[in-house]
């Protein structure tokens, strides 16, 4: 079974760019997470859907982020503009319902942002 | 949504066997006990989550008091491979939409030959 792909791996911005980020979760997963992990830190809840809508994102910073799940399956998460603070690894992470509590999520490897 | 405390940071020796404790007091009647582990530039992976007594699978024990404020995940006869930080997530476990599992600052396990 395929994992949860995310691209790019790696990318270095310039404060105030616009970046965005691509997740494709594992096929038939309905429910879609984005997290933002800070260095040493533990990940941190985004937005979360459940097939192309949203069912929380209380911990989006709306003014300058944005996710979109148009279609059900691929996602891309957006950052415009960019902040010094936003430099993290920002994690997407898909789930079953049935399977959830055998399973747990599972998580891409993440995209690591450098803001300069 | 319950929190959680562990300890920052283990040191163990290879083939010992490694328990880390988690507290979380404020556990609801639906809530289940998540481990997660998460190793350098990967996302976290999950390990095996229970809700009472004990809970074993090919990697791990998870241990639960009957009162349930706290709980511990057992590595038996850990490897070098195991260092890694280790989250201890309290929540419905995602069963329902809506509801996600909140990680809190984990436990750097690290493995010495």
């Amino acid at each position: 079974e395929a994992g949860v792909a995310q691209s790019p791996r790696y990318k270095i911005i310039e404060k105030r760019q616009s970046v965005a980020f691509w997740c494709n979760p594992i096929s038939g997963h309905a429910t879609l997470y984005w997290y933002q992990q800070i260095l040493g830190q533990g990940p941190k809840l985004l937005i979360q859907f459940q097939n192309n809508g949203v069912v929380d994102d209380s911990q989006l910073p709306k003014d300058r982020f944005s996710a979109e799940r148009l279609k059900g399956v691929d996602s891309t998460l957006k950052i415009q503009p960019a902040k010094l603070e936003d430099s993290a690894v920002y994690l997407c992470a898909s789930s079953l319902e049935r399977d959830v509590l055998n399973y747990g999520y599972t998580f891409g490897s993440g995209t690591r942002l450098t803001v300069v | 949504l319950a929190k959680t405390t562990q300890p920052i940071s283990m040191d163990s020796y290879e083939g010992q066997e490694v328990n880390i404790t988690c507290s979380h007091n404020n556990i609801a009647t639906n809530d289940y006990i998540t481990w997660y582990q998460q190793f350098p530039s990967q996302g976290p992976r999950f390990i095996i989550q229970g809700y009472k007594t004990k809970v074993t699978n090919e990697v791990a024990s998870l241990f639960i008091p009957a009162d349930r404020k706290s709980s511990t995940l057992s590595l038996p006869r850990v490897s070098l491979s195991d260092t890694a930080v280790y989250y201890c997530l309290v929540g419905d476990g995602g069963w329902n939409a809506g509801n996600m599992l909140t990680f809190g600052g984990g436990t750097r396990l690290m493995v010495k030959p």
